[in-house]
């Protein structure tokens, strides 16, 4: 479906841990990004990438970092995860430096206890 | 850099009702305003979007607007049905740039 899976769904995980999180695309698009939702945010961009080993901050890049060895996967990762960044992450891609709309994915719920 | 405001946050209307959520951005050189709807538990997909050089643009019952002198642009859903009830979220970038979304609108339509 749309060519774009996060994993996992779903992770609860403790205060001070590493969490990664993967997102993998199968429609070699070149722009990958990382947004947060929470509610009465909206949706907020972390970081994002224009192609492999290209990345950017976003709005609230602190205390996450991404990588992006390849065209499909683009990671994410809480280096010591806290309670404010419990949230829905989202994944999403688009095709080219023009403006087009972005694909999303499914979506991670992370817990941070 | 770009700031979206989106209005309101919730819109409760009735089945046949029209709706019309606004949004304004600060970065006079976006270009591009699409919108999306989120259902409950769901991704958020493109609905339509509108670029700088049109001032108007519709498909079926939704339709959007941009007024770029006041930078500000609108959706519009006419004819409301139960299942428009979702999210709403308006974005904007400018060329080559990142969207910048909105805080988004919870719309309700009630049978």
């Amino acid at each position: 479906d749309a060519g774009i899976t996060q994993s996992p769904r779903h992770k609860v995980t403790e205060t001070g841990t590493p969490v990664t999180l993967r997102c993998h695309q199968t429609e070699n698009h070149r722009y990958m990004y990382w947004y947060r939702q929470d509610p009465g945010h909206g949706l907020r961009l972390i970081h994002y990438s224009y192609g492999v080993k290209d990345t950017d901050k976003g709005e609230v890049s602190d205390g996450y970092s991404v990588s992006r060895s390849k065209t499909e996967d683009f990671l994410l990762t809480l280096e010591s995860a806290t309670s404010s960044q419990t949230s829905v992450y989202f994944c999403a891609i688009s095709g080219d430096s023009e403006n087009y709309g972005y694909t999303f994915g499914s979506g991670t719920r992370l817990t941070v206890v | 850099g770009e700031n979206v405001e989106q209005h309101p946050s919730t819109l409760s209307v009735q089945e046949g009702d029209s709706a019309v959520i606004k949004c304004t951005y600060s970065d006079s050189a976006s270009n591009y305003f699409p919108w999306y709807k989120q259902e409950l538990g769901k991704r958020p997909q493109l609905i339509i979007d509108i670029r700088s050089n049109v001032g108007e643009k519709k498909d079926q019952r939704i339709a959007v607007t941009l007024n770029k002198t006041a930078k500000h642009f609108s959706l519009h859903i006419t004819e409301t049905q139960p299942e428009d009830s979702a999210v709403y979220f308006c974005a904007a970038s400018r060329q080559g740039g990142k969207l910048i979304f909105g805080q988004g609108t919870e719309l309700s339509v009630k049978p």
